[in-house]
């Protein structure tokens, strides 16, 4: 079973580089997210989709954007990376409201 | 403005030293609380989900209780495997997402 998929697993940019980080789900979940996850400040939601079709902000969604690709697909994007944007970056999927969300293992990326 | 605070930061115990983790929250409604156990190099993975006061919920060593403004995170005899950060979330009425702490990052020494 592979639940919730990331790729890539780790990334190195530059600043001002763009790159885009890839989630599927296989659960047929309706709703999906990124977090990111920084030392001591615990995972902070940048981004979610509800169902497909939508997508809102979550509370650091600066310097981020995303595309609900399909039901299974959901992207996120950095158009200028910035060294503010080395993090751990998760995805999650959800099925019915108040079911857990599953996450992904994460792309660890650095901006030098 | 919703808040979740986990209790202690680390915390070092013997195989076999039992003891709780806590996770305090303030939130306008609480839909759900949800602990999860996350392995270096991993994603978060779900252990449980309480919904209301007074509901508890086991699974093998681990053990989870939730009050009105805190939830428990009780180990019964830690093995090394047990070794992980254990993360708190609370999910608010007319909210979309979770909210998560900062975690407890537990260590067992055999």
């Amino acid at each position: 079973n592979a639940g919730v998929t990331q790729t890539p697993k780790f990334q190195v940019l530059k600043t001002g580089q763009s790159m885009t980080l890839q989630c599927a789900q296989d659960m047929n979940h309706n709703s999906m997210y990124w977090y990111r996850q920084d030392p001591g400040m615990g995972l902070r939601l940048i981004y979610y989709s509800a169902s497909e079709g939508t997508t809102d902000k979550g509370e650091v969604p600066n310097g981020y954007n995303v595309s609900r690709l399909n039901k299974r697909e959901f992207s996120l994007r950095l158009e200028s990376a910035a060294p503010s944007q080395t993090s751990v970056y998760f995805c999650a999927s959800r099925g019915q409201q108040n079911q857990p969300q599953h996450f992904g293992d994460g792309t660890r990326l650095s901006i030098l | 403005e919703d808040q979740v605070t986990q209790s202690p930061e680390a915390l070092r115990l013997q195989e076999g030293e039992s003891s709780s983790l806590n996770c305090s929250y303030t939130v306008s409604g609480l839909r759900g609380l949800f602990w999860y156990r996350q392995d270096p190099g991993k994603g978060p993975e779900f252990l449980f989900t309480l919904y209301s006061a007074g509901e508890e919920k086991e699974k093998e060593r681990l053990k989870a209780t939730l009050t009105k403004k805190e939830s428990f995170l009780h180990i019964t005899a830690p093995k090394p495997e047990d070794s992980a950060t254990y993360l708190c979330a609370v999910h608010p009425r007319g909210a979309n997402n979770l909210f998560f702490g900062t975690g407890t990052r537990l260590t067992v020494i055999p």
